[in-house]
């Protein structure tokens, strides 16, 4: 299995609701990765975790709350966000210390905050 | 991290080999050049990745230059599903604790029938 899933694909939702993204991976890639993209944009990377541990934080605002339950497991807890937070969120995997650095991403999450 | 500059844009013929060159003067001793290509709201794809000389691939070839201030990614004979966003991505080697990746802008590539 060389895929990453993410769920669900598109997501509305207000500013005061709480909300979940989930992204999975079965390749035992050691590495997940957040990221945000706005349309015609370039990804930006969010978060990086490297053996269930978060290891990178590039400074995103705390209504995203990232979370590795396992291996396997990445979510995104979402929290009072803004229109402006609207974007394709993208997850990615890749194996963690070794290899060449290629990472596997998901087909993402389209999310529109109202 | 090295920040990259790639032309924004790019069209070509099918049949074509497409060339798309990516500037990174501030490339580290440890950085490797990586390449993705995107298509409309999927997540990017890995094409290939290269530390210095040439590397090929069954899909595309890397060319850096010996002071890799620069890349090539060479497309052999695109076809229209090439049509895509291409971005030039330099890191670090990877390390205990993930990538730290920036992606470049990205190069439009439009190939017509």
């Amino acid at each position: 299995d060389t895929e990453v899933t993410q769920t669900p694909k598109h997501l509305v939702m207000g500013m005061t609701n709480k909300k979940s993204l989930k992204c999975e991976q079965h390749m035992g890639h050691r590495a997940m990765y957040w990221y945000k993209q706005k349309a015609k944009k370039p990804p930006e990377l969010m978060f990086v975790y490297s053996y269930e541990k978060l290891s990178i934080n590039e400074s995103v605002p705390s209504r995203f709350s990232p979370e590795c339950p396992n291996s396997s497991l990445l979510n995104l807890h979402l929290h009072a966000l803004q229109p402006e937070d609207s974007a394709l969120y993208l997850c990615a995997s890749s194996q963690d210390g070794a290899g060449a650095g290629e990472q596997f991403f998901g087909p993402g999450t389209r999310l529109t905050v109202l | 991290l090295a920040k990259t500059t790639q032309p924004i844009s790019m069209d070509s013929y099918e049949g074509q080999e497409v060339n798309i060159t990516c500037s990174h003067n501030n490339i580290a001793t440890n950085d490797y050049i990586t390449w993705y290509q995107q298509f409309p709201s999927q997540g990017p794809r890995f094409i290939i990745q290269g530390y210095k000389t040439k590397v090929t691939n069954e899909v595309a070839s890397l060319f850096i230059p010996a002071d890799r201030k620069s890349s090539t990614l060479s497309l052999p004979r695109v076809s229209l599903s090439d049509t895509a966003v291409y971005y030039c991505l330099v890191g670090d080697i990877p390390s205990p604790g993930g990538f730290k990746t920036i992606f470049g802008a990205g190069t439009r590539l439009f190939v017509k029938a």
